[in-house]
């Protein structure tokens, strides 16, 4: 089956400093990649996602691409906000079963 | 549009009580999921329906938990009794079918938070 490992947290930052969270994955085939967050007091959200290799995903100023010669699927953003503060798992589905990462809190400060 | 409703947000009882999640899913998703997400850990799917069918619960530990769909809309996990590694958030989670292989997004709700004293 599917395995999913992305970076341990907490990871603090300041404020308009680079964000990158590290995601690599195992699976069968081809499988499509996601970014979930989660905000303090919310469900998970789709942040972005990747169905193909060399695909970029991208939304709210988040970006990751598909590589498939690494297995990896890194989040990056160039200048973080406090608002941006959450948990944010990696995600791998194949033939309809997603697997999560453990998670990465991001703490950003003022 | 309503998202995926969860009932209660939180529960606490003792170890050896049984305990119920509800789930309303979005209107129209065919596919819902129960996960359970320990503290630390990312969600583990425990069982997944399809309208009133499970597809998946491989990962469902049946001796304890148990989970329905009867007419698939709504859905009801149910956890009897319960141990203490059974703290977790439980979350549910909607989806219209996979037209194709691998192009689902869940859309989750906000968890059940068990505590097992």
């Amino acid at each position: 089956g599917n395995s999913v490992t992305q970076m341990e947290g907490p990871v603090t930052l300041s404020e308009e400093a680079f964000l990158t969270i590290n995601c690599t994955y195992t699976a069968t085939g081809y499988p499509s990649l996601f970014w979930y967050v989660q905000y303090p007091g919310e469900g998970l959200q789709l942040l972005l996602k990747a169905t193909k290799a060399d695909d970029k995903g991208s939304n709210k100023g988040f970006e990751a691409t598909y590589r498939k010669e690494t297995t990896s699927f890194h989040l990056e953003k160039g200048s973080v906000q406090v608002s941006d503060s959450a948990v944010y798992f990696c995600a791998a589905d194949s033939w309809g079963k997603l697997q999560f990462g453990a998670g990465t809190q991001v703490v950003v400060t003022p | 549009e309503a998202g995926v409703a969860q009932s209660p947000r939180y529960k606490i009882i003792e170890k050896r009580q049984s305990v119920a999640f509800w789930c309303n899913p979005i209107s129209g998703h065919a596919t819902l999921y129960w996960y359970q997400q320990i503290l630390g850990q990312g969600p583990k799917l425990l069982i997944q329906f399809q309208n009133n069918g499970v597809v998946d619960d491989s990962q469902l530990p049946k001796d304890r938990f148990s989970a329905e769909r009867l007419k698939g809309v709504d859905s009801t996990l149910k956890i009897q009794p319960a141990k203490l590694e059974d703290s977790a958030v439980y979350l549910c989670a909607s989806s219209f079918p996979h037209l194709e292989m691998n192009t689902g997004e869940l859309f989750f709700g906000e968890g059940s938070r068990l505590t097992v004293l």
